[in-house]
């Protein structure tokens, strides 16, 4: 079964509009972390956040914003006033503790495009 | 700065040879990792290290070769035993899983 779960495969909105991108993850830890990264078109992955599963308050950093709910598991990414920048592939991650060591569980992605 | 380097960004491969890709980190992360990621889809694990002289396959380690024998170093070889070689490589580190992983920039193997 697939721990995280980002049912967008590709999302295309015009400039300025606002796009949230879905997350939902499984685990039966109840200790876990969930991320975000993005990956522009030159390949490397970015970091964006860290969550830890006992901060459920939802964070903001200028255009990004985060919301996390674990009553139904997901851990949602939105963009207000998209810019063509934002333009890349979105994923989410979970990591699960006590961690063994060799895993991230990734999403497939969600490919943004952002028209100007 | 410390960070990954991944070289070389593009290569290319004849079939049956084998080649290396190469991941150097300076951020003294213990654990190293890598994964392979095929068009319009996720990050499949290939192998990963959480120690010197130690290594894990992960869940697609078959036709890949690992070896750490410094800290800073986590080579990968795609043998010619990997029959669709062709994809985008990424190297990335961690102190701990739990803390997130830093990425190099990849890099892109076609098999010509």
């Amino acid at each position: 079964a697939q721990k995280v779960t980002q049912a967008q495969t590709e999302i295309s909105v015009v400039e300025k509009e606002d796009v949230t991108l879905d997350c939902v993850y499984e685990t039966r830890d109840t200790t876990y972390y969930l991320f975000w990264y993005k990956q522009p078109p030159s390949g490397e992955l970015v970091f964006l956040i860290r969550r830890n599963s006992f901060d459920e308050q939802n964070e903001i950093s200028g255009r990004y914003s985060w919301n996390f709910q674990k009553s139904t598991s997901s851990f949602n990414f939105t963009i207000t006033a998209s810019q063509v920048v934002d333009s890349a592939v979105y994923f989410c991650a979970l990591s699960e503790a006590p961690n063994t060591g060799n895993q991230f569980y990734f999403g497939t992605g969600t490919s943004l495009t952002v028209i100007p | 700065d410390g960070g990954i380097t991944q070289s070389p960004k593009y290569l290319f491969r004849k079939e049956g040879q084998n080649v290396t890709l190469s991941c150097e980190q300076n951020l003294n992360h213990d654990a190293m990792y890598w994964y392979r990621q095929d068009p319009g889809q996720g990050l499949r694990l290939i192998y990963y290290s959480q120690i010197v002289n130690d290594f894990q396959k992960g869940d697609i380690a078959e036709g890949y070769s690992v070896s750490r024998e410094k800290k800073e170093s986590f080579p990968l070889t795609v043998t010619s035993a990997q029959k669709n070689p062709t994809a985008f490589y990424l190297c990335a580190s961690s102190i701990e899983a739990a803390l997130g992983y830093t990425f190099g920039s990849g890099t892109r193997l076609t098999v010509v």
